[in-house]
């Protein structure tokens, strides 16, 4: 079974600054996929980055990046830059093979101008 | 990119009433689509796994009998939910995964629809 876990319920940062939001997980897949996703409140769910578990390089998408520690099950985002149009519900997800996605509960972010 | 199209994005219907909400893979074949349901304030459960041309796979608490799923073609797959209940009420959400080449094993997501039941 995959379990995600987001710790953090609401976080905030100032315009133009950096935030990390956290995820850890748990699988019992040995080839699997991480992403996060941003559902802003239009509620379409948008892909912002993914992570193969057999990379071992961080993946990044411009001003998003991720810090993917295996080991530990963890799978930050960072936000940098961070911009008004950031504001959103940011969702962590694991898939394997059976490529469904087990979604954690979801970080609130909110941008301060 | 990838597009996946959901119809309708609104619904308010009668309570006892069946509805059905549509799910499109626009540019792509999906032989496996995915229905979620977000209830307020909260994340996305998954309800069941549609597969092309066979029956649905249900996660466990969903009634199946309840929220019919079907797939009849590689482009679409169909939620019906019968005899609906205020409830029921909630957003619905498809995905579908998109197909060898598209690195990633990146799924996307429909538009989602409201549902209302009165």
């Amino acid at each position: 079974a995959q379990t995600v876990t987001q710790s953090q319920p609401e976080m905030s940062v100032q315009e133009a600054e950096t935030v990390t939001l956290s995820c850890t997980y748990d699988t019992s897949e040995s080839d699997y996929y991480l992403f996060w996703y941003k559902q802003p409140p239009s509620r379409q769910m948008i892909l912002v980055i993914r992570q193969e578990a057999y990379k071992q390089q961080n993946a990044t998408e411009n001003r998003f990046s991720v810090n993917f520690q295996k080991a530990a099950k963890s799978f930050s985002l960072k936000i940098s830059d961070s911009q008004l149009g950031d504001a959103a519900m940011y969702f962590c997800a694991s898939g394997g093979g059976s490529e469904k996605l087990v979604f954690g509960k979801g970080t609130k972010l909110t941008v301060n101008p | 990119g990838a597009v996946v199209s959901q119809h309708p994005s609104r619904v308010i219907c009668k309570s006892g009433t069946s509805v059905k909400i549509e799910c499109r893979s626009l540019d792509f074949q999906a032989t496996t689509m995915f229905w979620y349901r977000q209830f307020p304030k909260q994340s996305l459960m998954l309800m069941a796994t549609s597969n092309e041309g066979s029956k649905a796979t249900y996660e466990q608490g969903v009634e199946k009998d309840k929220f019919l799923i079907n797939h009849a073609s590689l482009t679409l797959s169909t939620l019906t939910v019968t005899s609906a209940h205020p409830e029921d009420s909630s957003f619905y959400i498809c995905s579908a995964r998109a197909p060898p080449g598209i690195p990633g094993n990146t799924i996307y997501f429909g538009e989602g629809s409201w549902l209302t039941v009165v």
